[in-house]
């Protein structure tokens, strides 16, 4: 069974670069049809979609993040990577790593099974 | 703003059923995207509830069960149990700028 886990630091100065890693166990990230994700939830707040990369490191993102925002993946590892620029306090969030799962097509996808998420606050 | 449109909060008396629904619009529901539902109870991260609009991963109780028509999707939570306190969120695709996979705003289900 695939589990997810983030690491990375929790406090982040303005302006600077968020990283955070998500580790994957229990099975290979390059398998089948299965892409890596990040998904973000400000304090009190709904999910937000960040983007993510596939096994071989093509990428999407969020058009509202993509000028700040690198997914990467080190299949030798077995993680996936994300960096974001320029940060404010508006981007302070508890960030989760998850599956995005492929249906019968590529428009009904899920996102399955998620990282218990990490929170990054972003202050001075 | 979310795209996708949930009423804030819900509740019902234990063996009750509620329903939530989430609101689209002709860039994701009603463009016939599916539409797939998550749990998030308190303090932790959420959970696939409801997948491609009916579809239960397995261990869901089928208590749980999802429809969809036009622009919208239900949620329907039968024999209402005191462990489904949690908020719960609509996920579709959306084929405008808005960023292609989208949430709605969450609804928080108290069980009285």
């Amino acid at each position: 069974q695939v589990q997810l886990q983030e690491s990375g630091p929790g406090l982040v100065k303005p302006s600077q670069t968020l990283s955070l890693t998500c580790t994957v166990s229990g099975g290979p990230i390059s398998s089948g049809d299965h892409y890596w994700s990040w998904i973000r939830q400000p304090p009190g707040k709904g999910l937000e979609w960040i983007g993510y990369v596939y096994y071989r490191g093509g990428t999407f993102y969020n058009p509202s993040l993509k000028s700040r925002l690198t997914i990467s993946v080190d299949r030798s590892k077995n993680q996936f990577s994300l960096k974001l620029t320029s940060v404010t306090a508006a981007d302070t969030a508890v960030y989760y790593c998850a599956r995005r799962v492929v249906g019968t097509i590529v428009t009904s996808s899920w996102f399955d099974p998620w990282g218990q998420g990490a929170l990054v606050t972003v202050s001075s | 703003q979310s795209v996708l449109t949930q009423p804030p909060s819900v509740s019902g008396a234990p063996g009750q059923t509620v329903t939530i629904s989430c609101t689209g619009s002709s860039s994701n529901i009603g463009a016939t995207y599916d539409v797939h539902w998550y749990q998030q109870l308190p303090g932790t991260a959420p959970k696939l509830l409801i997948y491609a609009n009916n579809n239960r991963p397995s261990g869901v109780p089928d208590r749980f069960s999802g429809s969809k028509s036009g622009t919208s999707a239900s949620l329907a939570i039968t024999g209402l149990q005191a462990e489904d306190e949690a908020d719960y969120y609509c996920q579709s695709y959306d084929n405008s700028l808005s960023g292609n996979w989208v949430f709605g705003g969450g609804t928080k289900l108290t069980v009285l």
